[in-house]
């Protein structure tokens, strides 16, 4: 069973509007947790990158939360533009270096 | 730019074919990683080299030979492939493997169709 569950699987949201990405870890000894955005065609950029002391931080319109007591994640995307069209991958690390990957949330922005 | 590059983008081989990827990193890292990335699922970590050892083996089937000859230079070596090895390979590099709040930077994959 996958360590990291990303939800929904995909989502369609129109232009302007906010959303919210869902994921839950069970690794553990946590070590921190990282959201990834990969565009079509191209590698995963990091969004951001939290330890379990840190419970929010925000790249741009791009904001990250963290309950560590939960062992939950969220990545809120404010006023979305076409090019927040891409795939959210939210990556939780183990013992200060494995990585275990979430399968992603596919964000569509329509106009 | 990332800052990582991996050649070629796309490759189509037949099971009987030799080939090899390969990946450059311009970023002074330490660290490089392959990973296999198939449709709707997880990234699956490969191979790992840390100073030019090979620090993890995921156990990765013998027909995927990594290859490493210094620290910005990663190759991965196909021969004999199967159908299901169908997908987005992607390079990445680190920093350091022991430091966990650095982000892997990836290169945007060569897309391998095995025939």
């Amino acid at each position: 069973k996958n360590q990291v569950e990303q939800s929904p699987q995909s989502l369609i949201i129109l232009e302007g509007k906010n959303c919210t990405l869902q994921c839950n870890y069970t690794v553990s000894p946590f070590s921190n947790l990282r959201w990834y955005k990969q565009d079509t065609g191209r590698g995963p950029v990091s969004l951001t990158i939290m330890t379990f002391s840190e419970n929010t931080k925000s790249n741009g319109r791009y904001t990250a939360t963290l309950d560590a007591d939960t062992k939950h994640s969220s990545l809120h995307i404010t006023a979305s533009q076409l090019s927040d069209s891409a795939s959210y991958i939210c990556v939780a690390t183990e013992n200060d270096y494995k990585l275990s990957f979430g399968a992603g949330t596919t964000v569509t922005v329509r106009a | 730019e990332t800052g990582v590059t991996q050649t070629p983008r796309h490759l189509v081989m037949g099971m009987t074919n030799k080939k090899s990827l390969k990946c450059e990193q311009h970023l002074g890292h330490n660290a490089m990683y392959w990973y296999k990335q198939s449709a709707k699922k997880p990234l699956e970590l490969m191979f790992v080299y840390n100073f030019k050892e090979q620090t993890e083996n995921n156990s990765v089937p013998s027909r995927f030979s990594p290859e490493c000859p210094n620290s910005s230079h990663l190759f991965l070596h196909l021969h004999t492939l199967q159908p299901e090895d169908s997908a987005l390979y992607l390079c990445a590099s680190s920093q350091d493997r022991g430091q966990s709040n650095q982000p892997q930077h990836f290169g945007d994959g060569t897309r391998l169709s095995i025939l």
